[in-house]
Formats: C-alpha cells, sequence, structure tokens
C-alpha cells in the first residue's frame, strides 16, 4: 500500500538517450511534483501539477517534458539525456488547500546514471 | 523569495542524549509552513515534523521537537534520546502561501553508539 511509488529505482542510459520515469499516487492527493536532487544532497523542484495542469516550471532544459495523464500519476520524460542529468529524481504529491494539506509527500527516488 | 540556511553542514551525537539542528529562513509570505525531513541511506525523504507559522505553539512528535522563533525567523529540530537509526541528512523546508516548497541544504547527523 506504498503512497507515493516509481519506477524504476534506478536507471542506467548512455549519453543521447530518452528515458521515462513513472510515478503514482494512491494518496488522493490533487498536487504532484518533481524534484531533482544532485551530487551535493541538495534537492530543488522542477515541475508541479494540480489536476493535470502545470503550475510549477522551473528554469529546466526543454529536454524534461513532464506529463500527468490524470491526477494520480505524473510522469518525466527525458530526452537527449546529458553527463549532468545523473542525479536523483524525486516524485512527491500533496492536496491544494492550505493547513496539514501543504505536506508533500515523496516517493522512494529514481536514480538515474548516464556514462 | 524564500530561502532556508542550515549552517551545520554536519552534526553528530551520542546515542541517549539530545541534539539540536538548526535551521534560518527568510520569507515575504505572512502564511507559509515549515518542515523538516530525513533522509536516511535508502535515500527515501521522510517528514519528521511540521510546524505552521500561525500557531504559537512548537511542534512534537515523539522525541522530536522544534523550536519556532518566528521573529528570528528561526526554526530548529531538537531529537532527543538520540538512537541509531535517526542517523541521516535533515533537510529544513519552507513553503509560503502558493509558492514553491524550498529546501535547505541538509545536515547530516551522525549516532555514535
Amino acid at each position: 500500500d506504498t503512497a507515493v511509488s516509481q519506477t524504476p529505482k534506478y536507471l542506467v542510459t548512455q549519453m543521447g538517450n530518452d528515458k521515462s520515469i513513472k510515478c503514482e499516487q494512491n494518496l488522493g492527493h490533487d498536487t504532484m511534483y518533481w524534484y531533482k536532487q544532485d551530487s551535493k544532497k541538495f534537492l530543488k523542484i522542477m515541475f508541479s501539477y494540480n489536476n493535470k495542469e502545470l503550475i510549477i516550471n522551473e528554469t529546466v532544459p526543454n529536454r524534461f517534458s513532464p506529463k500527468s495523464p490524470d491526477k494520480a500519476h505524473l510522469n518525466l520524460h527525458i530526452n537527449s539525456l546529458e553527463l549532468g542529468d545523473s542525479a536523483v529524481y524525486f516524485c512527491a504529491s500533496s492536496q491544494f488547500g492550505g493547513g496539514d494539506k501543504e505536506t508533500q509527500y515523496f516517493g522512494p527516488g529514481t536514480r538515474l546514471l548516464v556514462l | 523569495a524564500q530561502t532556508v540556511t542550515q549552517s551545520q553542514p554536519e552534526m553528530s551525537v551520542q546515542e541517549a542524549e539530545t541534539v539540536t539542528l538548526s535551521c534560518t529562513y527568510d520569507t515575504s509570505e505572512s502564511d507559509y509552513y515549515l518542515f523538516w525531513y530525513k533522509q536516511p541511506p535508502s535515500r527515501q525523504m521522510i517528514l519528521v515534523i511540521r510546524q505552521e507559522a500561525y500557531k504559537q505553539q512548537n511542534a512534537t512528535e515523539n522525541r522530536f521537537s522544534v523550536n519556532f522563533q518566528k521573529a528570528a525567523k528561526s526554526f530548529s529540530l531538537k531529537i532527543s534520546d538520540s538512537q541509531l537509526g535517526d542517523a541521516a541528512m535533515y533537510f529544513c523546508a519552507s513553503k509560503g502561501g502558493s509558492e514553491k516548497l524550498v529546501f535547505g541544504k541538509g545536515t547530516k547527523l551522525t549516532v555514535n553508539p
């Protein structure tokens, strides 16, 4: 009964390839996020979707494209992978509306290694 | 823009002792939320404790408590009776209104037996 799940947990690929990471939440939340954690452990938001609508789009290369088929799923597709894309990518979810709902719950992370 | 600063890159504590991790933040929002997340070696991000800025009472969760000083924009985490399983990276985070969640750079906590 995992709350926020991501697949795959590990991804090793060559430069120039295209890859996708999938995220699903069963918490009934309406807002989902993608974060990137770099080698120095710094966590930074990339995207946020609320009810399938993009609401946060940080300065991220166009090679990164999020897709939300429904409010329980948020996928991240990365084109033409580069060495600098190597990181841990976290999905998270929350319920819009303030108070306790502002708490974000994180998935287990996907470690991406680009060779 | 929001900022979160954790001035202690690393801390260590003896098992069963108490340790305090520091965090300061800056936000222009009047309504905001503060969080401490724990990231053990498994890399899972786990919510430790949450504080709503409008609440004067400091949040507590079992052995974890915060010292929230709103005027000083300080939000420290106290871990009492430290256990080996508390060893992890601890991240302080702030979210104001409709703004994004912003993290500090983290503090690595080592628990010595």
